[in-house]
């Protein structure tokens, strides 16, 4: 079946240093959803990306739906404390497949 | 606008007991989707109505798990009998529609089974 995988599965990083979390499937991807979840908390949508190239940004985050469509990319700028949590890409196309998460420390 | 309600916040019970979880979507949403969460997991899709028709219920496990959505609005997922392995945050989301559309979820409950 299909594998959606999320590296790295862990990122601890100095407050004001960059972030990358990559989306990978072993098939090509439908339809990318982002998602955060912050420690005891729910998910929360960020995103969703449908074309094949596709960028879009939200003030320090940016996303990123590969060529291929088998991967995407969420990039965060100069992160601060309060994008502390877990960031999850969903493909929901046929199936709805979260990938196990990579989970965002920061360090003040 | 309210959110998705879910209820209890919190359960504990033993193994071969039963439970039930209920949710209560966003009105006017007309999918509902309940995810089971593991500890350090992603949510894992159990089973997605669209308004009181299941549109997918391929990892439920439908010898122990059931759910209705009865009325097309309010939701129960039940479990009987309860395994260890059942411990974990029990998601409910509802979505406009279906697919392409942002998913807003509840604040989960969290089972434990001893």
């Amino acid at each position: 079946g299909q594998q959606v995988m999320q590296i790295p599965q862990y990122q601890h990083v100095q407050e004001g240093e960059d972030f990358t979390t990559y989306c990978n499937s072993s098939t090509t991807l439908s339809n990318i959803q982002w998602y955060k979840q912050r420690p005891g908390g729910h998910p929360v949508f960020l995103i969703q990306l449908v074309k094949s190239g596709e960028v879009k940004k939200q003030k320090r985050l940016t996303f990123q739906f590969g060529e291929a469509k088998k991967n995407s990319s969420l990039h965060i700028t100069a992160t601060q404390t309060t994008d502390v949590g877990t960031y999850f890409c969903l493909d929901y196309g046929q199936n709805f497949v979260f990938g196990p998460g990579t989970r965002l420390s920061v360090l003040p | 606008e309210a959110g998705v309600a879910q209820s209890p916040r919190y359960k504990i019970i033993e193994k071969r007991q039963s439970v039930a979880f209920w949710c209560n979507p966003i009105s006017g949403h007309a999918t509902l989707y309940w995810y089971q969460q593991i500890l350090g997991q992603g949510p894992k899709l159990l089973i997605q109505f669209q308004n009181n028709g299941v549109v997918d219920d391929s990892q439920l496990p439908k010898d122990r798990f059931s759910a209705e959505r009865l009325k097309g609005v309010d939701s129960t997922l039940k479990i009987q009998p309860a395994k260890l392995e059942d411990s974990a945050v029990y998601l409910c989301a509802s979505s406009y529609g279906d697919g392409a559309y942002e998913q807003y979820f509840g604040p989960g409950t969290r089972l434990t089974v001893t």
